[in-house]
């Protein structure tokens, strides 16, 4: 059974405008969790993080929400820009009782000029 | 510069095999791990280490094995057992595992059954 859910394949968004990814988890135990972007043939790159104790985060153009009593969390770029095409993971840890990160299966995006 | 360092990048494995990939950190991170992707798959936990001379199984450790003499090092090998090893294996690195910390990747090697 998927503890992290990204249930989008692929998501295609015209340049300059809002991205929205979204994923879901089913372990209430989570407390923190990660975006990574992927590009083919590299390994994942940390875009944002959030722990538990937070509904929101900021970082330029990426904001990441987390909606703990729907366990949903959701990554925004804002603009959008065709450097962003990738895949995009989500990850969560219960870190608290030293369980590893999880990866949900990934997101396909492709922002287009 | 610190990172991860994975090698090599491409290995071709025939049938009855054994072959390891090498992973290295420069980073003075206590905790390692190894990752498989497939494609249109996430990434599956094959092995981790939290600190030297102890390793645990992920989600998909038969037909692997790992060691961790030394921090900064932590290769796979990957058996004759495994009886799907073409993959795209990625190792990484963090702090610890107890803490909010980032999980850095290493650049990934592509492994292929011939």
């Amino acid at each position: 059974d998927q503890q992290v859910k990204q249930n989008s394949p692929s998501l295609s968004v015209q340049e300059g405008r809002i991205s929205i990814l979204n994923c879901d988890y089913t372990n209430s135990m989570f407390d923190y969790f990660l975006w990574y972007k992927k590009y083919p043939a590299e390994g994942p790159t940390f875009l944002i993080s959030i722990s538990s104790i937070k509904d929101k985060n900021e970082d330029g153009r990426f904001t990441v929400f987390l909606n703990k009593s729907a366990k949903h969390l959701s990554l925004h770029i804002v603009p959008s820009q065709p450097g962003d095409s990738a895949v995009y993971f989500c990850a969560a840890s219960a870190l608290n009782y030293g369980q590893n990160f999880v990866f949900g299966p990934g997101t396909r995006l492709s922002v287009l000029p | 510069d610190g990172g991860i360092t994975q090698s090599p990048k491409y290995l071709f494995r025939k049938e009855g095999q054994n072959v390891t990939l090498s992973c290295e950190q420069n980073l003075n991170h206590d905790a390692m791990y190894w990752y498989r992707q497939d494609p249109g798959q996430g990434l599956r936990l094959i092995y981790y280490s939290q600190i030297v001379n102890d390793f645990q199984k992920g989600d998909i450790a038969e037909g692997y094995s790992v060691s961790r003499e030394k921090k900064e090092s932590f290769p796979l090998t990957v058996t004759s057992a495994q009886k799907n090893p073409t993959a795209f294996y990625l190792c990484a690195s963090s702090p610890d595992t107890f803490s909010g910390n980032t999980i850095y990747f290493g650049e990934g090697s592509w492994l292929t059954v011939v």
